[in-house]
């Protein structure tokens, strides 16, 4: 079983709305918690990154949330751009080996 | 800094062929990593590197695949021979001390899309 689980696999939203993108994960104990952001065709990009101890990020009109006791994350999305169209990727580092639990991405859509 | 360079961005070749993908990280970063992504299984850690050296292969599919980095500022991932299921996207990323509470960010380069027929 995947140690990191997103939901919704992907979704379509409308220019202007907002979305919020789900992580489930199993990784315990961990360091921190990323949510990147890959276009079509290009490498991941970092968005955010909160330890353990942090429950709240924001990066512009991204913001990521995270409870360690459910060992839950999402990601919020506000007011949505068509340049927002991209897979949205989980990512737990493991506390000790800083091994990285990659989740398998939100992709989301945004249509004018 | 360009970033991460990868090369080439597009690789088509036949069954059998050996295939060499590029990776040129962030001048000063001190970690290199090799991963393969697919629709299927997200991305999957195949190797990496710490100052040149290959600290962690547990990913590399099997002895097909092989990886070097003869300095600082070039690493090599190699398939010999390839097959169909090698076919997918192979990313490079470098980063300045390894993903910890310190929060060291990965870049990743933009991958070459390895298509093996």
């Amino acid at each position: 079983k995947n140690q990191v689980e997103q939901s919704p696999q992907s979704l379509i939203i409308l220019e202007g709305k907002n979305c919020t993108l789900q992580c489930n994960y199993t990784v315990s104990p961990f360091s921190n918690l990323r949510w990147y952001k890959q276009d079509t065709g290009r490498g991941p990009v970092s968005l955010t990154i909160m330890t353990f101890s942090e429950n709240t990020k924001s990066n512009g009109r991204y913001t990521a949330t995270l409870d360690a006791d459910t060992k839950q994350s999402s990601l919020h999305i506000t007011a949505s751009q068509l340049s927002d169209s991209a897979s949205y990727i989980c990512v737990v580092t493991l506390y000790g080996n800083n091994r990285l639990a990659f989740g398998k991405g939100n992709q989301v859509v945004v249509i004018p | 800094d360009a970033g991460v360079i990868q090369s080439p961005r597009h690789e088509v070749t036949e069954m059998g062929q050996e295939v060499t993908l590029r990776c040129k990280p962030i001048s000063g970063h001190d970690y290199l990593f090799w991963y393969r992504q697919t629709m299927m299984r997200g991305l999957e850690l195949l190797i990496y590197f710490n100052n040149n050296v290959p600290i962690d292969d547990s990913g590399m599919p099997e002895d097909r695949f092989s990886a070097k980095m003869p300095n600082a500022s070039f690493s090599t991932l190699k398939i010999q021979p390839s097959e169909p299921r090698d076919s997918a996207v192979y990313f490079c990323a470098s980063s300045l001390g390894l993903g910890g509470a310190q929060g060291y960010g990965y870049t990743f380069g933009s991958g070459t899309r390895l298509t093996v027929v």
